[in-house]
């Protein structure tokens, strides 16, 4: 199993709603992301767990709260969203031989 | 702390023509090189990737880029594009380092590719 997969595909919430995102990967990767894409822009970086720990956070708001389960499990916690929240969220995760990072579909998030 | 430049914003071209596009770094030691494609409304998607080696490097769909380490340079070439290769295109490059460790990756600003048919 090569692939990281993200739910949901597509996510619509108001400013007050509490939402969350899903990513998972079985390649034994032990480090996980989550990058934030704008249209027609490149992924920004937003966290990073390493081993189950998160060693970047890149001062993002705190209505953005990530968890890492374990080690095929990333979530990502949203609570009391902007409009301009609104993106495409972007989870990876990385071969650590190889450097490489696999990334998954992403879930596309209107903040209405 | 890294930096990727891409010249090329937005390129438009025929169906058939060549394409080369730019991508240059700044970092003071050894990195590793990698082209991402997103078509539209699609998810990143690796095209290559340079680690160590034969500097000329090939990729998925008939793509290929050159490591220029002299010119801190990784631009990616394809002799004859085709309309399906519209899409964005990133370069990104991230530190070499010992296993299992996380670095970030850092992107290019992306260069939007439209062939014409």
């Amino acid at each position: 199993d090569t692939e990281v997969t993200q739910t949901p595909k597509h996510l619509v919430m108001g400013m007050t709603n509490k939402k969350s995102l899903k990513c998972e990967q079985h390649m034994g990767h032990r480090a996980m992301y989550w990058y934030k894409q704008k249209a027609k822009k490149p992924p920004e970086l937003m966290f990073v767990y390493s081993y189950e720990k998160l060693s970047i956070n890149e001062s993002v708001p705190s209505r953005f709260s990530p968890e890492c389960p374990n080690s095929s499990l990333l979530n990502l916690h949203l609570h009391a969203l902007q409009p301009e929240d609104s993106a495409l969220y972007l989870c990876a995760s990385k071969s650590g031989h190889y450097n490489e990072q696999f990334f998954g579909p992403g879930t596309r998030l209107t903040v209405l | 702390a890294q930096s990727v430049s891409q010249h090329n914003h937005h390129v438009i071209l025929s169906e058939a023509a060549s394409l080369e596009l730019g991508c240059n770094y700044s970092y003071g030691g050894t990195v590793n090189l990698f082209w991402y494609v997103q078509y539209p409304g699609q998810h990143l998607q690796l095209l290559l990737k340079y680690f160590s080696g034969d500097p000329l490097v090939k990729g998925i769909k008939g793509f290929e880029a050159e490591f220029i380490k002299s010119k801190f340079s990784f631009n990616l070439r394809k002799p004859s594009v085709q309309w399906s290769d519209t899409a964005e295109y990133f370069c990104a490059v991230n530190p070499r380092i010992s296993s299992g460790s996380a670095r970030q990756l850092t992107f290019g600003s992306g260069t939007q590719l439209t062939v014409l048919p």
